[in-house]
């Protein structure tokens, strides 16, 4: 099946600092989305996002389909911002996602 | 809120006991997902349904069962409970259930199996 890999694993980030977070995947997909688990366990979704680029306040994506893979830029980071980031993925002719392991991300004050 | 409402939020049983978590989709969603979350595991897709009927199914093990209500609400059922089935489980759901819906995920069921 699809591979979904996520890089880096682990992010620290002083408050205020950028950064980008990288989803590669091993086959097409026709379904991308970007998820923040926040630190209570609540999955909150960001992006659904199976190509082109969006931008939502200081969140923006964009998916590459066509080389398998995707980045979500974070700028001017907040602590709130603390969590795990998962790519999920679907391809075509199934109904469910594939996760990514997520990166974790903790933004220090 | 996402409109997605899952309980109960926790749950602690003990082996071999059985366990049924309860997901109501947003308003006018027609599919829901379950999904187990575990620490070794990630996560892990489990079943859809799609309007009452079973669409999809994953890792889901013959201990557990689901179900879609004609009140689009749905339920998983574990049975025989084991340690390792200790995990948090989550609830999805989405417009229509194809290819290109997007999830919207409830808060979660926290079971913990002693």
């Amino acid at each position: 099946g699809i591979q979904v890999e996520q890089s880096p694993p682990d992010l620290i980030l002083q408050e205020g600092a950028n950064s980008t977070l990288r989803c590669n995947f091993s086959d097409s997909v026709n379904n991308l989305q970007w998820f923040h688990q926040n630190p209570w366990g609540q999955l909150i979704n960001l992006f659904y996002i199976p190509s082109g680029t969006k931008q939502n306040g200081r969140l923006s994506a964009t998916t590459v389909a066509t080389e398998r893979y995707s980045l979500l830029y974070i700028s001017s980071s907040q602590t709130t911002d603390s969590g795990v980031y998962f790519c999920a993925v679907r391809t075509s002719g199934t109904y469910k996602y594939i996760f990514g392991t997520g990166t974790r991300l903790k933004v220090l004050a | 809120d996402s409109g997605v409402t899952q309980t109960p939020k926790h749950l602690i049983t003990a082996t071999g006991q059985r366990v049924t978590l309860r997901c109501s989709p947003r308003s006018g969603d027609l599919s829901v997902y379950w999904y187990q979350q575990s620490l070794d595991q990630g996560l892990q897709f489990l079943i859809q349904y799609y309007n009452g009927e079973e669409r999809a199914k994953g890792n889901i093990l013959e201990r557990f069962s689901a179900q879609q209500f004609p009140d689009l609400h749905s339920e998983l059922n574990l049975s025989s409970l084991e340690l390792g089935d200790s995990a948090l489980y989550f609830c999805a759901s989405s417009r229509a259930g194809g290819p290109a819906d997007g999830y919207t995920f409830g808060s979660g069921t926290r079971l913990t199996v002693v």
